[in-house]
């Protein structure tokens, strides 16, 4: 597709349970980045990828949080032992890498919640 | 720790109404400040990037300016369609590749 999609959309989970989020960025993007954004607030930073490397994991917010991009390109957020304070919006977003890391394409999100 | 404010947070205008949103900012080097658009359920859209004070970037109806302190979006005539919430974010010295965003002003064209 054109743009960065994420799925699933929608995930209900009960506590304790893990989750994975998929993310397949705009083709060719060299950057990926997974941000989390509360209702009525700006997006928070979690951690971002160059290629397959993973350049910064200082937003995530404990070890239950990682985040993977083995090929270079589709990336997976797997959060372990899911708490209700997880519960958010996970949003997406990729980058060229060449217009500057601030020009990002963010993709729908997943919206995650847990009970 | 870098950190954006951004005032106020909900505006309502009349069509034709011009105004300005604000965005306080404090970094460590800046690297660039950015603005967003964000519709409901959607992602933020970008729309300007801003890298030294003095600079201004114009898109239609909207025009941000950067000084050392703040950044500030300037409405033009606004229309119903120009409704959205306005991210400002900004990637500061120590913190390559991670933005850091504000709350967010709720934009409300009335025609």
């Amino acid at each position: 597709g054109a743009g960065v999609s994420q799925s699933p959309r929608y995930k209900v989970t009960k506590r304790g349970q893990d989750v994975a989020l998929r993310c397949d960025p705009i083709s060719g993007h060299v950057s990926l980045y997974w941000y989390r954004q509360a209702l009525g607030q700006g997006p928070e930073f979690l951690t971002y990828f160059n290629y397959e490397a993973q350049q910064d994991k200082s937003g995530l917010p404990n070890d239950r949080f990682s985040a993977e991009r083995p090929e270079g390109s589709i990336s997976t957020l797997t959060i372990q032992r899911t708490e209700q304070r997880d519960s958010a919006m996970y949003r997406c977003a990729s980058s060229s890498g060449q217009s500057g890391v601030g020009e990002l394409f963010f993709g729908e999100g997943s919206r995650l919640t847990v009970l | 720790e870098d950190q954006v404010t951004q005032s106020p947070e909900a505006l309502r205008l009349q069509e034709g109404e011009s105004s300005s949103l604000n965005c306080s900012y404090t970094v460590s080097g800046l690297r660039g400040l950015f603005w967003y658009r964000q519709d409901p359920g959607k992602g933020p859209e970008f729309l300007f990037t801003l890298y030294s004070a003095g600079e201004e970037k114009e898109k239609e109806r909207l025009k941000a300016t950067l000084t050392k302190k703040e950044s500030f979006l300037h409405i033009t005539a606004p229309k119903p369609e120009d409704s959205a919430t306005y991210l400002c974010a900004v990637e500061g010295g120590t913190s390559y590749g991670k933005l850091t965003f504000g709350q967010g002003t709720i934009l409300t064209v009335h025609p």
